[in-house]
């Protein structure tokens, strides 16, 4: 089965980086999803790894190791409207099951 | 791109009523949605996945005769809390299997449902 960690919570200044973790315990890996979720709505794709490496897009990048069941994504240039909660999900090959870890609450300050 | 509608968007209903939960696809046929609830301040954790045409597969702990889960054509599936309680007050959230270039298997999100049970 899949048991996905995140930290809870993380807080970091307007303009900054942050990196958000998340590592994974998995067999039969077949790709892993990060997706953004505001408060009281649906989540919102953010980025697909399936090969190990650094995907960038934009402002937001995402890593995965997968000898290392780790991933991270990378937030740049932080604006206010990011505060929200950041979920690291993934599915396990042969199977279409999406499973979220436990998400990461960030809040962007001034 | 693929669109999820989940309605409602809201509920509140009486204790030991009965809610359903509506998830269509609008401008693509999904034989395979997926229902989520989700707590406060809680991530998304599986209930159950619904299959056109067939029994729904239950996570375990998610009591099938309590969620009722209806997936009667490609564009709809259902999700019926009976006998809803306080404790299942909640975020619904339902998806479902979209065509998507971003990604292989594309997932697509309805808005979800805040139920709650007064």
């Amino acid at each position: 089965g899949q048991n996905i960690d995140q930290p809870t919570e993380m807080t970091a200044t307007e303009g900054a980086i942050v990196q958000i973790n998340c590592t994974y315990q998995t067999s039969g890996f077949n790709g892993l999803f990060w997706y953004q979720q505001h408060a009281g709505e649906a989540p919102t794709f953010l980025s697909y790894n399936v090969l190990d490496g650094l995907e960038e897009k934009g402002r937001f990048s995402s890593f995965l190791s997968r000898s290392k069941g780790y991933s991270y994504l990378l937030l740049k240039e932080l604006q206010m409207k990011d505060s929200a909660s950041y979920l690291c999900a993934g599915i396990t090959g042969g199977g279409n099951k999406l499973t979220f870890g436990t998400g990461t609450q960030l809040k962007v300050e001034l | 791109g693929a669109v999820v509608s989940q309605h409602p968007s809201r509920v509140i209903c009486k204790s030991g009523t009965s809610v359903k939960i509506e998830c269509r696809s609008l401008d693509f046929q999904a034989t395979t949605m997926f229902w989520y609830r989700q707590f406060p301040k809680q991530s998304l954790m599986l209930m159950a996945t619904s299959n056109e045409g067939s029994k729904a597969t239950y996570e375990q702990g998610v009591e099938k005769d309590k969620f009722l889960i209806n997936h009667a054509s490609l564009t709809l599936s259902t999700l019926t809390v009976t006998s809803a309680h306080p404790e299942d007050s909640s975020f619904y959230i339902c998806s479902a299997m979209s065509p998507d270039s971003r990604q292989p298997y594309g997932y697509t999100f309805g808005s979800g449902t805040r139920l709650t049970v007064v």
